[in-house]
Order: structure tokens, then sequence, then C-alpha cells
């Protein structure tokens, strides 16, 4: 099956810096990245996504990069604000109702 | 439109007795997944229902658990005997199709 991995675990920004969280997937036939972010106690949400049509995807100040070749995407956030604080989750699915396979999170602290 | 709503958002059993897990799944929507997330990691498929339909169980435990998605009412994820690792939140998620799916708040399981 399908195996996501997500780095880093923990990743610590000051304010108005940019940050990465990178993930590769195993799964070639995965063709739906997701990426999701959820605050202490609360419901994971939506942020952006991409499909393997397109490799690189913007909204504001997040895009999504995504190399089908490497099996490889990454989230990036510019100009952190303190609550971008929060767990970061990639995921991955073939899509068409498939389940999503979700990374192990990554902490993103921005400091004032 | 309310959202996805899930109930109770926290739920304490003792060990043995059964939890019943409730997911009304947005209007219109008729792809409902539900999602366990056990504390610091991230979440894992259980299983994807449509109404009066299980597409994909590959995640459910093979005892205990059981999940329905009945023609009315509320999508059930019932987890019977229940045992202190069965302590996570539960989320569920639904769609309007498959995919960029939305989730609830969540059921924080505590088994005692």
């Amino acid at each position: 099956g399908e195996n996501v991995e997500q780095h880093p675990s923990t990743l610590s920004v000051q304010e108005g810096d940019s940050a990465v969280i990178k993930c590769t997937y195993s799964d070639s036939a995965s063709n739906y990245f997701p990426w999701y972010k959820q605050e202490l106690g609360k419901r994971p949400q939506l942020i952006i996504d991409i499909r393997s049509n397109v490799g690189e995807k913007k909204d504001q100040r997040i895009a999504v990069t995504l190399n089908k070749t490497a099996k490889h995407f990454s989230l990036h956030i510019t100009e952190t604000q303190p609550e971008d604080s929060a767990v970061y989750f990639c995921a991955a699915s073939r899509g068409g109702g498939n389940k999503l396979t979700f990374g192990t999170g990554t902490q993103l602290k921005v400091e004032l | 439109n309310a959202g996805v709503m899930q109930n109770p958002r926290h739920l304490v059993r003792r060990r043995g007795q059964e939890a019943r897990l409730r997911c009304s799944p947005m209007k219109g929507h008729s792809h409902v997944y539900w999602y366990r997330q056990l504390p610091e990691e991230g979440l894992k498929f259980m299983v994807y229902l449509q109404k009066e339909n299980i597409i994909d169980e590959s995640g459910m435990p093979k005892e205990r658990f059981s999940a329905e998605f009945p023609k009315e009412g509320p999508s059930i994820l019932r987890i019977q005997q229940v045992v202190r690792g069965d302590s996570a939140a539960y989320f569920c998620a639904s769609s309007p199709a498959p995919d960029g799916y939305t989730f609830g708040s969540g059921t924080r399981l505590t088994v005692v």
C-alpha cells in the first residue's frame, strides 16, 4: 500500500520567514495530494491540494509543488505569521474516493 | 451549511463497554470517511462508506469495530468491548464526490 513520509517533524521559523515541508510517497498511482492544517484540539482543515496533472499550485502565501518523477511534493508558506503555527499534514491518494494516506505531521512554530 | 457534525465531542467509556460515534455529513454529501488519530500521530484511514454501502473497510480492525451509513440518519462508528488502546480522536469526513473532503470536529474517546 501507499506510504507517505514527511519531514521535518518540527520546524521553528521567525515571523516573516518562509517555511517548507516536504513529503515523499511510494505509490506511483497516487494522483491527488492535499495538505491539511490542524490546530491543537481541532479538526484538520484542507489548505491546498494538487493533482498530478500540474506541477505547482499557489494560493496567496501558500504554494505546493509536485515532482511525480521523484514522487515528492512540498508545501511552501511565505511571510509566515504567528497564526500559521499548527501541525501540518500531507496526504496522498489514488483519487476517485480512494483513502488518503497521511504523513506523520510537521509541528510548525512561528516565533515573534 | 452546518458542516460535518460529529457527536459526542467527548466520550468516556469503561473497558468492556460499547462506544457509538455519530457523524452527520454536510448536506448533499453522500461520501463518508472515518479516520482515527492517536495522540501526536497522523490520521489513519478506517472506512469509506456511501449510503447503505461500505466501499472500503481496509483500515478497520477485524474485530469489535463496525460502521454503517444508513439510508436515513447519520453514519455510525461502533466499537464493542472497548479497550484502553481504543482511546483516540475519531474524525469523520464527508464529500459530495470522491476527493477534497471536509472533516468534522472529531470525537475524543477516552477508555478508563
